[in-house]
């Protein structure tokens, strides 16, 4: 079946624009997790939605970071007045059931955001 | 924000050699440790969910143990292949919903 697709591929924006970023889960994945890597750094976790319950929000770097989900499916991250340091692989990853911590999370293929 | 330490952070394998490499994490509230394979261009692919101390999976030449008392895991890669050329990441989950803590990977380079 189709995997998590994310878009767009790439972004090159230019600083203090807002630009936002989709991922489509796989069909049936209750769990929606994003995470960024920054030039020269590991997976940073950002955000994960579980089925109805409300979002951690705990990994948001700043309020400027915010992400929506619409039930089980689409969800969009948006980076509001886009600062050099926002420049990073964004990845989204889903999960098939929510709670069940020995589920693997499987991960798009990234938007690539350049800030200039 | 926890520490999940991957060393070393780059190797170079020579096709046909066997290596391994480490994920270091805290030993306590453990719930499960997630092992990834990053390839160039792609998406990160799962390799290994574990949660049993002493615990050991194996998918094809790649395999991985388990020491949840001590916090610390290998992958091992035997008889290594060009494709298997990736940045490997382990990941801690640091709540029973899926909130996964990263390492910085390892970032392995097999030769021919």
């Amino acid at each position: 079946g189709a995997g998590v697709s994310q878009s767009p591929s790439n972004k090159v924006t230019e600083k203090g624009k807002d630009v936002e970023l989709r991922c489509d889960p796989i069909s049936g994945h209750t769990a929606l997790y994003w995470y960024r890597q920054r030039l020269g750094q590991g997976l940073e976790f950002l955000i994960y939605f579980q089925g109805n319950s409300a979002p951690d929000k705990s990994g948001l770097p700043s309020d400027r970071f915010s992400a929506e989900r619409t039930g089980e499916s689409v969800s969009t991250l948006t980076i509001q007045r886009t600062q050099q340091e926002d420049s990073a692989v964004y990845l989204c990853a889903s999960s098939r059931t929510e709670g069940y911590f020995l589920e693997t999370q499987y991960f798009g293929p990234g938007t690539r955001l350049l800030v200039l | 924000i926890l520490n999940v330490e991957q060393s070393p952070q780059s190797l170079h394998v020579q096709e046909g050699d066997s290596t391994n490499f480490t994920c270091s994490f805290p030993s306590s509230n453990f719930y499960a440790l997630h092992w990834y394979r990053w390839e160039t261009a792609k998406s990160p692919e799962a390799l290994f969910v574990m949660t049993l101390n002493g615990d050991e999976k194996k998918k094809g030449r790649i395999s991985a143990t388990l020491n949840t008392k001590e916090g610390y895991s290998y992958l091992y890669i035997k008889g290594s292949q060009p494709e298997d050329s990736a940045t490997y990441l382990c990941a801690f989950l640091t709540d029973s919903w899926g909130k996964l803590q990263f390492g910085a990977g390892t970032q392995v380079v097999v030769t021919p």
